[in-house]
């Protein structure tokens, strides 16, 4: 199936640090989502992207889909402990019923 | 108070043994997800259903059964034929298959095969 890729794998920064994690799709996507897993947790939905070069903001974080729909991004200013978890990106085609996650992006933040 | 439920939270099973989890949503969502986890290796799809009585493979369904007889509940089977069963399974709903929906995920059933 089509493939979206998601780098880093892992990011250990310190509190306060900024953090960003890369969403690639080599196809174009109707859509991107992002979700939050918590360590132990389940994954939550934070967002959704449709339009191409859009841009959205939740307090801290900020989300991007490039002008192509081919890729996108999460960057997180001045990490706090509470970000820690693994941020998935998933998106979709518009020929296609199901959402393709990404391996996702495993966010440590130590004080 | 709405939402998705699987249980048990974690499962064991010997080898051979055919195992089915359970998935219940009340949030009268249309499209129901099994998806498994292993570390390092995101989300992958095993089954998804868009409507009771109908369902479709996903990228990795070798192995594992579904069946959805109700709106309101989607069962996994881990067959003996799973070569590798051992993962955290989740569990979503969204309101249809249409992917600009968002997916509600249950709280997951960590299984073990011994």
């Amino acid at each position: 199936g089509q493939q979206v890729m998601q780098i880093p794998q892992y990011q250990h920064v310190q509190e306060g640090e900024d953090f960003t994690t890369y969403c690639n799709s080599s196809t174009t996507l109707s859509n991107i989502q992002w979700y939050k897993q918590r360590p132990g947790g389940h994954p939550v939905f934070l967002i959704q992207l449709v339009k191409s070069g859009e841009v959205k903001k939740q307090k801290r974080l900020t989300f991007q889909f490039g002008e192509a729909k081919k890729n996108s991004s999460l960057h997180i200013t001045a990490t706090q402990t509470t970000d820690v978890g693994t941020y998935f990106c998933a998106g979709a085609t518009n020929s296609g019923y199901a959402l393709n996650f990404g391996k996702g992006t495993s966010l440590l933040v130590t004080p | 108070d709405g939402g998705i439920t699987q249980s048990p939270k974690y499962l064991f099973r010997k080898e051979g043994q055919n195992v089915t989890l359970s998935c219940e949503q009340n949030l009268n969502h249309d499209a129901m997800y099994w998806y498994r986890q292993d570390p390092g290796q995101g989300l992958r799809l095993i089954y998804y259903s868009q409507i009771v009585n109908d369902f479709q493979k996903g990228d990795i369904a070798e192995g594992y059964s579904v069946s959805r007889e109700k709106k309101e509940s989607f069962p996994l089977t881990v067959t003996s034929a799973q070569k590798n069963p051992t993962a955290f399974y989740l569990c979503a709903s969204s309101i249809s298959t249409f992917p600009y929906n968002e997916q509600f995920f249950g709280p997951g059933t960590r299984l073990t095969v011994l």
